[in-house]
């Protein structure tokens, strides 16, 4: 089955800094990458998807390239935020229907 | 536009006790997906329903199930809690649960087994 690994598992950043986490995956046929970002107490929120006929994806600060020869895909967060501070799920799935493997989270912190 | 709605938002539960949580999926969504997040074993899916049926189940065990009403609207149950069953149960929905439509969660219903 699916395995998705995600790096780092904490990320701290100053306030306009660049963040980037990292995610493999091992089913080539994957095809569907969503990212989602989860604040205390709430539920996940998606914030950016990728299919696999795809690239890059953009929107607005937030950006995700996918390498589907290499297996993985990025998140890019420019200028952050202080609000941009939450864990982050990237997603691998498309193949199974709606059973979509998580990574484990990455821990962002924007410090002011 | 409302989006998922999962109900209770929080509740204990002792052992051996049985629970069902309920959720309604935004208008228009007819597969609803369950998930279970923990700290130690992060977001694992448990199943999907679709028109009634279900049609996609992750490795939990048979104490955890789930059904569809004809509205979409869906309730999942677990009996005899155990305290590892202790979780953050999510509910996702999707417009036609195709294999590469958008999921969206819920705030879930957060089950505490004492």
């Amino acid at each position: 089955g699916e395995n998705v690994e995600q790096h780092p598992s904490t990320l701290s950043v100053q306030e306009g800094d660049s963040a980037v986490i990292k995610c493999t995956y091992s089913d080539s046929a994957s095809n569907y990458f969503p990212w989602y970002k989860q604040e205390l107490g709430k539920g996940p929120q998606l914030i950016i998807d990728i299919r696999s006929n795809v690239g890059e994806k953009k929107d607005q600060r937030i950006a995700v390239t996918l390498n589907k020869t290499a297996k993985h895909f990025s998140l890019h967060i420019t200028e952050t935020q202080p609000e941009d501070s939450a864990v982050y799920f990237c997603a691998a799935g498309g193949n199974y229907g709606q059973n979509f493997v998580f990574g484990p989270g990455t821990r962002l912190s924007v410090l002011p | 536009k409302a989006g998922v709605t999962q109900t209770p938002r929080y509740l204990i539960k002792t052992r051996g006790q049985q629970v069902t949580l309920s959720c309604s999926p935004i208008s228009g969504h007819r597969s609803v997906s369950w998930y279970q997040q923990t700290p130690g074993q992060g977001l694992q899916f448990l199943f999907e329903y679709f028109s009634e049926t279900q049609r996609n189940k992750g490795n939990f065990p048979g104490r955890f199930s789930g059904r569809q009403f004809s509205n979409s609207r869906s309730e999942m149950n677990v009996s005899t809690l155990e305290l590892g069953d202790s979780a953050l149960y999510l509910c996702a929905s999707s417009l036609e649960g195709q294999a590469v439509d958008t999921i969206y969660f819920g705030e879930g219903s957060w089950l505490t087994v004492v």
